[in-house]
């Protein structure tokens, strides 16, 4: 078992629909990381977040630490939102983190 | 503009052929990482380092050097390239580590060794 599970792998929706994105983890961490990989190959941090909820335009993130899951939520949804977009959680290092494997997001128009 | 740039973008060299990709931050971030990503195998750390003359292994550093003589320059070494390094390369960096810090990004070295 990955110490950081995200589901759906994959994921095809309408433009306008609400997407959610869902990260679990089993490991004790301080803060979890969503990124988005655009299909050009670069990679952006979207949200830190260590306890509740973070807004950022369009883009939610919740974490709930006790039950050890994120979320991460578009609303609105566009085609330019199409995407990876990968969480991962701190090792107890603070030099490494722990990968999800990604969930490729496709809006069609 | 607050950046992190890698040079080459795109590289296609030959087995054995000693190489470099530079990795370089105007943030004046004390660490920086190196991952390479796989398809089917997500982003996997190289190398990463906690501040100058500071570097530890990640998970899979076998192949590979790194050297961090200033704070702003993280080099990837690879000395005697092999088809398995065939791979899509990413330096990274932040402030003081990756537990509670924004984490930035190169954007990509794409590296074929024929």
């Amino acid at each position: 078992k990955n110490e950081v599970e995200q589901s759906p792998q994959n994921l095809t929706a309408q433009e306008g629909e609400f997407i959610t994105i869902n990260c679990s983890y089993s490991v004790g961490i301080s803060a979890l990381h969503w990124l988005q990989q655009h299909p050009g190959g670069g990679i952006v941090s979207l949200f830190m977040l260590s306890s509740g909820k973070k807004k950022h335009g369009r883009l939610i993130a919740t974490i709930n630490i006790q039950e050890k899951h994120s979320s991460l939520h578009i609303t609105a949804s566009h085609p330019r939102d199409s995407a990876v977009y990968i969480c991962a959680a701190p090792r107890d290092s603070n030099y490494q983190l722990i990968w999800g494997a990604g969930t490729k997001l496709i809006i069609k128009p | 503009e607050a950046q992190v740039t890698q040079n080459p973008r795109y590289l296609i060299t030959v087995t054995g052929k000693k190489l470099t990709v530079t990795c370089s931050q105007n943030m004046n971030h004390e660490y920086m990482s190196w991952y390479r990503q796989d398809p089917g195998l997500g982003l996997r750390q190289i190398y990463y380092s906690m501040n100058v003359e500071v570097t530890d292994k990640g998970d899979v550093p076998e192949g590979y050097k790194v050297s961090r003589k200033e704070k702003r320059n993280f080099p990837l070494i690879l000395e005697s390239p092999s088809p398995n390094q065939t791979s899509l390369y990413f330096c990274a960096s932040s402030f003081f580590g990756t537990s509670t810090d924004t984490q930035y990004f190169g954007p990509g070295t794409r590296l074929t060794v024929l």
